[in-house]
């Protein structure tokens, strides 16, 4: 069936330092893509989304990057703030969540 | 201001007891979703809704039940024949398009422990 996994369940980055968060998915019909923040005891936050007929797309501090042959994707967080730890999950269906990877900040 | 409201937001149930949790959404949004997390894990789809009256098991719908009677409101009900119901739960609305397509928002989640 179809999954998604984060390459690293955990991530460590200096403050101030770009953060990159990168995850695989197997269904290559996947056309939608979604990047949640999950902070501790709330629920995922939408940060940014992405369509299959797009290879980047940038908000604020954050650019997400498509490789469609390879199904693969990254989170690019800028100049990373304490308050972007938690944990990230990408997913491209509202029924596919890997476990996220955790992202903590060292001061 | 619009959103997700989940009750209670700490909730404890005894051996053998039902226990209902609430979802409530003032975004107008036609889905509404209930997710459990476990610790450390990602979520796993239980049930979910796209209309009034109408509703699909998600991968992990046994030993719980939903309701759609309105809109607004996706109540999720943890029945005792869930052995392990210790969990995060996490209740969800999107809009729905032609592609279907769309973020969804998260209320804030109910912890359920037992007793």
């Amino acid at each position: 069936g179809e999954s998604v996994g984060l390459h690293l369940p955990t991530l460590s980055v200096q403050e101030g330092d770009n953060s990159i968060i990168n995850c695989a998915y197997s269904n290559s019909a996947s056309d939608y893509f979604i990047w949640y923040k999950q902070e501790s005891g709330k629920g995922p936050q939408f940060i940014i989304d992405i369509r299959s007929n797009m290879d980047k797309r940038q908000g604020q501090r954050v650019t997400v990057l498509l490789n469609k042959t390879v199904k693969h994707l990254s989170l690019q967080i800028a100049a990373t703030q304490p308050g972007d730890s938690a944990v990230y999950f990408c997913t491209p269906s509202k029924i596919i969540f890997g476990s996220g990877t955790r992202l903590s900040i060292r001061p | 201001d619009g959103g997700i409201t989940q009750s209670p937001k700490y909730l404890f149930r005894k051996e053998g007891q039902n226990v209902t949790l609430s979802c409530e959404q003032n975004l107008n949004h036609d889905a509404m979703y209930w997710y459990r997390q476990d610790p450390g894990q990602g979520l796993r789809l239980i049930y979910y809704s796209q209309i009034v009256n109408d509703f699909q098991k998600g991968d992990i719908a046994e030993g719980y039940s939903v309701s759609r009677e309105k809109k607004e409101s996706f109540p999720l009900t943890v029945t005792s024949a869930q052995k392990n119901p210790t969990a995060f739960y996490l209740c969800a609305s999107s809009t729905l398009t032609g592609s279907s397509n769309q973020p969804q928002h998260f209320g804030d989640g109910t912890r359920l422990s037992i007793l």
